[in-house]
């Protein structure tokens, strides 16, 4: 079965900083890995995708991915942090074997400092 | 822009009360899920379908039950709330997995804030 890992419940960063996000997954075949970012109140958004073309994924808002295999990670970033960057941060895996769809990951609560 | 509708937003009742989360989506897509959220915290799968007459209780136990008579409609119910019921309540769906398009990617709805005093 699959499963994900967010390190780091809560990351804060200066505006204008660099944003890393960190997830790792485990799964039994080559999955399809996701980011979601959730605003208060408001329900998840898609950020950006991997679906096993190129290994870096461009997503909304500035961010990007990078898919590696060797270190089974997706690690999310953005160079410069904007104080609506501010929200939770999701990573999730599908596994392309299982009828349940996605797991997610416990989450990221991203805090941008003026 | 996704298509998935959950209504009330908000809802505030009394203990012992039942009630009646919304969903509704229209993009055809035979898989529904709902996922209950605590404030900060991950998402819990508690109830998913496949399609018309499927439901499946998901990881969490939930005392909520779910119905999926058409496509686009998968409601769920809380028969009596209690205070332990106060969560945020989270619609989603998905196409099938399969093909370059179909990624199993999940479309949420904006969530349903339920409070039980």
């Amino acid at each position: 079965a699959q499963s994900v890992t967010q390190l780091g419940s809560h990351v804060s960063v200066s505006e204008g900083a660099l944003v890393l996000l960190r997830c790792n997954y485990s799964s039994s075949v080559p999955p399809y890995l996701f980011w979601y970012v959730q605003y208060p109140n408001q329900g998840l958004q898609l950020l950006l995708k991997y679906t096993s073309a190129a290994t870096l994924v461009k997503g909304i808002n500035g961010f990007e991915a990078e898919f590696k295999k060797s270190e089974t990670s997706f690690h999310l970033t953005k160079p410069s942090a904007h104080m609506s960057d501010a929200a939770e941060y999701f990573c999730a895996v599908s596994d392309r074997g299982s009828a349940r769809q996605l797991t997610f990951g416990s989450g990221t609560q991203l805090t941008v400092l003026p | 822009e996704a298509d998935i509708y959950q209504t009330p937003r908000y809802l505030v009742i009394g203990t012992g009360k039942k009630i009646t989360l919304e969903c509704s989506q229209t993009m055809g897509h035979d898989k529904m899920y709902w996922y209950q959220q605590d404030p900060g915290m991950e998402l819990h799968l508690i109830h998913y379908s496949y399609g018309v007459n499927s439901t499946e209780k998901g990881d969490l136990s939930s005392e909520s039950t779910v119905s999926r008579i058409r496509t686009e409609h998968f409601p769920l119910t809380l028969e009596s709330a209690r205070p332990s019921h106060t969560s945020q309540y989270l619609c989603a769906s998905s196409a099938p997995l399969g093909g370059n398009l179909n990624t199993g990617e999940l479309f949420f709805g904006e969530g349903s804030r339920l409070t039980v005093l």
